[in-house]
């Protein structure tokens, strides 16, 4: 059983409109969480890390918030852009040892209309 | 910028061929990493080297073999490919001070069998 989930799967916006992306997770002990964006046809690349005691955490016009208590994790996109369309993978890693173990989530794919 | 590169970025050939999936970095990081990317799954790990000389096979199960004989390449083998081969191979790397966390992936190989 997959212990990072993401919704929705998938989602269209228009062009400059803002939206949210979320992230739930069972896995534990908690590391760290990272948000990746993956475009079509290349591999994924970081957005964000947040640690257990941060809350929230911006790159421009991407804001990742945690709350560990109750596991989950957002990013919200801002001011969307055409660029913005990829998919974007959470991934939880846990400090069960340590090496720790990455917990992917299967992404939202996020399409921008102009 | 990511300086991690794979090749080919795609790949079809016929059932039983053997197959090198090239990755070479040039940051010196001394972990890295091959996952296995199916369309709309999570990536899962199939091996993973701390060092050279060091290779350890991931979460999921995988008939291809790996070798880390330099620090900067790390390349997958596949003997004989079968059509349950085909997929999306990513290989990735990281600091040893950041933690068993990938923070860079090559743009992947597409490869598919028939």
């Amino acid at each position: 059983k997959n212990q990072v989930e993401q919704s929705p799967q998938s989602l269209i916006i228009l062009e400059g409109k803002n939206c949210t992306l979320q992230c739930n997770y069972t896995v534990s002990p908690f590391s760290n969480l990272r948000w990746y964006k993956q475009d079509t046809g290349r591999g994924p690349v970081s957005l964000t890390i947040m640690t257990f005691s941060e809350n929230t955490k911006s790159n421009g016009r991407y804001t990742a918030t945690l709350d560990a208590d109750t596991k989950q994790s957002s990013l919200h996109i801002t001011a969307s852009q055409l660029s913005d369309s990829a998919s974007y993978i959470c991934v939880v890693n846990d400090r069960g040892s340590t090496l720790g173990r990455l917990y992917f989530g299967r992404g939202t794919q996020l399409t921008v209309w102009p | 910028e990511a300086d991690i590169y794979q090749t080919p970025r795609y790949l079809v050939i016929g059932t039983g061929k053997k197959i090198t999936l090239e990755c070479s970095q040039t940051m010196g990081h001394d972990k890295m990493y091959w996952y296995q990317q199916d369309p709309g799954m999570e990536l899962h790990l199939i091996h993973y080297s701390y060092g050279v000389n060091s290779t350890e096979k991931g979460d999921l199960s995988s008939e291809s073999t790996v070798s880390r004989i330099r620090t900067e390449h790390f390349p997958l083998t596949l003997e004989s490919a079968r059509p349950s081969h085909t997929s999306q191979y990513l290989c990735a790397s990281s600091e040893s001070r950041q933690g068993d966390q990938p923070q860079h992936f090559g743009d992947g190989t597409r490869l598919s069998i028939l």
